[in-house]
């Protein structure tokens, strides 16, 4: 099955610099990579996806790239504020599978 | 519109105990999945239901069963709880036919502890 690993587990940023996760999967076959967010004690939800057709998607203040050739995707926050602190999952899956393979998890805090 | 609701949200039990944990949901969505949340290890799925009457196994499907006798609702039960199984809970849903991709709704968590 598809593996996903995620790093870094922690990051610490100054409040205003820029985040950036990376993730890698193993099956070449996925072709979607969302991303959730999860603040302390909530819920799970998503804040951006990509589908393998395309390189780059942004929303606002964060970004999604993909390089299908190296197998890896990366999410860029920048200008990061005090509610960008969370843990944030990368995910993948491929065409006719039900189900999300998801990256261990990044906890990122954002410092005043 | 209550999304995905899941009770209890805590429990605490003792090892050998049995117990359920109920997820509903009122988006008419097809597919619904149980993770299991540990520290450092991410989301990883116990069971799915892909529709009414059917289930799959996950990634960590040791010790638990489920059940989806009614398309907004699905079931995950302990028969013998065991430490092991002491983590947070999410269920979550998702609509069918968009292939892949399709956000994730997640409920709020339940947390369980086994002594």
């Amino acid at each position: 099955g598809e593996n996903v690993e995620q790093h870094p587990s922690t990051l610490s940023v100054q409040e205003g610099d820029s985040a950036v996760i990376k993730c890698t999967y193993s099956d070449s076959a996925s072709n979607y990579f969302p991303w959730y967010k999860q603040e302390l004690g909530k819920r799970p939800q998503l804040i951006i996806d990509i589908r393998s057709n395309v390189g780059e998607k942004k929303d606002q203040r964060i970004a999604v790239t993909l390089n299908k050739t190296a197998k890896h995707f990366s999410l860029h926050i920048t200008e990061t504020q005090p509610e960008d602190s969370a843990v944030y999952f990368c995910a993948a899956s491929r065409e006719g599978d039900y189900k999300l393979s998801f990256g261990a998890g990044t906890t990122v805090t954002v410092r005043a | 519109n209550a999304g995905v609701t899941q009770t209890p949200k805590f429990r605490v039990l003792k090892t050998g105990q049995s117990m359920t944990l109920l997820c509903a949901q009122d988006m008419n969505h097809e597919y619904m999945y149980w993770y299991r949340q540990d520290p450092g290890m991410g989301l990883r799925l116990i069971h799915y239901s892909v529709g009414e009457g059917t289930t799959a196994k996950g990634e960590v499907p040791d010790g638990y069963n489920v059940s989806r006798l009614k398309k907004q609702n699905f079931l995950l039960g302990l028969e013998s709880a065991a430490p092991s199984q002491t983590s947070v809970y999410f269920c979550a849903s998702r609509v069918a036919g968009l292939g892949v991709t399709g956000e994730l709704f997640f409920g709020e968590g339940s947390r369980l502890t086994v002594l």
